[in-house]
């Protein structure tokens, strides 16, 4: 398997632009993460997806960041319209979904590093 | 939610073997204990994980104290490879986000040649 494939891998956009960040997990694993990183505030959890429903999305910053999971195959990250403060390194994340979810490993992608200016 | 406590840093030298602590005193009976690094420019990987027992693996050994309140991750050997971001954390079965996993700060290792 060529393990979670983020895209792109770099992006910059102008203020005010609509992003759209794409994740294609390990085929088979159920769960997904998207997480943000920063040098201020280190990886926060976004939000979490098991069987393309959203667990937990209380690391949401707010309504200009949405995320989706139609299928278990492809996830997307929205920031639309984007600003200067959403600099970052975006990840996404896939684990194998059973009940001992607790006994998992994720498995992250190289991560989109966005650019906002 | 469960919380960890670990060093900021801490420093090694090569092929010495090297003991990264974390501190998880409210750690709940079904909190598993997860440890991943993240190398430069990359994104993070998984070490290790155990609930009560110590575990050995390729790449690291994880020693758990016996109330389960405090854990260590030992690298037999360090090598310059192994200077990354250390993060222990707590994954648990039950409440609002089961199965969540959410990083703290972690301990950034550096390792001299």
């Amino acid at each position: 398997d060529a393990g979670v494939i983020q895209s792109p891998r770099h992006e910059v956009t102008e203020m005010g632009q609509e992003v759209t960040l794409r994740c294609k997990p390990i085929s088979g694993h159920n769960s997904l993460f998207w997480y943000r990183q920063t040098m201020m505030r280190g990886l926060e959890l976004l939000i979490y997806f098991n069987n393309n429903v959203p667990i937990d999305d209380s690391g949401m910053p707010e309504d200009r960041f949405s995320a989706k999971m139609p299928n278990a195959s492809f996830s997307t990250l929205k920031i639309q319209p984007s600003e200067p403060r959403d600099s970052a390194v975006y990840f996404c994340a896939s684990s194998p979904s059973t009940m001992w979810q607790e006994r998992t490993e994720a498995f992250f992608g190289q991560g989109t590093r966005l650019t906002v200016v | 939610d469960a919380k960890t406590t670990q060093p900021n840093s801490m420093e090694s030298n090569e092929e010495e073997p090297v003991h990264l602590p974390c501190n998880h005193s409210t750690i709940s009976g079904t909190d598993y204990i997860h440890w991943y690094r993240q190398l430069p420019s990359q994104g993070p990987e998984y070490v290790i994980h155990g609930l009560t027992s110590n575990v050995n693996n390729r790449m690291a050994s994880l020693a758990i104290a016996e109330d389960r309140k405090s854990s260590t991750l030992i690298l037999h050997r360090a090598t310059l490879r192994d200077a990354a971001v250390y993060y222990c954390i707590l994954r648990g079965r039950y409440g609002g986000s089961q199965g969540n996993l959410i990083f703290g700060k972690g301990t950034k290792l550096s390792v001299k040649p």
